[in-house]
């Protein structure tokens, strides 16, 4: 079975702040994906990562995928309110199309 | 473009009872699954659909649980003799014709099931 620890599990920050969060598991994976929730709504995809130190950027958002593939980081610059919510890594393995999710990060960023 | 929309967005059941939720995956997407997610945890895998066919079941899928995608579009996830511990948002996501190891799923925004 393929877990997926993501910490820290709760995060909360100022308006401006940088942070870092991070998706760490003993298994190799074929890709992540990083996701984020809003409450009472489905997870919204984020990123996809699939190449051993794979680096990706998305506006003040930066990806990166582990060396190895068995871990992820997601680091926010200068956080805004509008980053709050759950931040989510998922993954998934070999010929397997299930995702595994970690438990997330709960982000809230205070104005 | 409409992504997954599903129906209904809530539902509160009494204990005992059958409940069965819609997911219209976007179009095209020839995969679609089931996700499961209760309070302070991650989406939990249920069910997957290649087309019409069920290819992986859960364990956490119970004999009270069917899911069906009769015509390769749209897919029902039914309940039957509902618990308590079966309150849960239920997800649903599809995803394009594709490799495994390159899995963008998308997700619908959920039904939120209460059984009291």
């Amino acid at each position: 079975t393929q877990l997926l620890e993501q910490s820290p599990q709760f995060l909360s920050i100022q308006e401006g702040e940088n942070l870092t969060v991070y998706c760490n598991s003993s298994s190799v994976f074929s890709s992540l994906q990083w996701y984020r929730q809003e409450p009472g709504e489905g997870p919204v995809l984020l990123v996809t990562v699939v190449t051993g130190g794979e680096v990706k950027k998305l506006k003040r958002l930066t990806f990166q995928f582990g060396d190895a593939r068995k871990d992820s980081s997601l680091h926010i610059t200068a956080a805004q309110p509008g980053d709050t919510g759950l931040y989510l890594c998922a993954a998934s393995g070999g010929s397997n199309y299930k995702l595994t999710f970690g438990k997330g990060t709960l982000l809230t960023v205070n104005p | 473009d409409t992504g997954v929309s599903q129906d209904p967005r809530h539902k509160i059941t009494k204990r005992g009872q059958n409940v069965t939720f819609r997911c219209d995956p976007i179009s095209e997407h020839n995969r679609l699954y089931w996700y499961r997610q209760t309070l302070g945890q991650g989406p939990e895998f249920l069910t997957y659909f290649q087309n019409e066919a069920q290819l992986e079941k859960s364990r956490l899928l119970s004999d009270r649980f069917s899911a069906e995608r009769p015509k390769g579009s749209f897919s029902t996830l039914e309940i039957q003799r509902t618990e308590q511990g079966d309150s849960a948002m239920y997800l649903c996501a599809s995803s394009p014709p594709g490799l495994a190891f390159y899995n963008e799923q998308f997700f619908g925004p959920g039904t939120r099931l209460t059984v009291l």
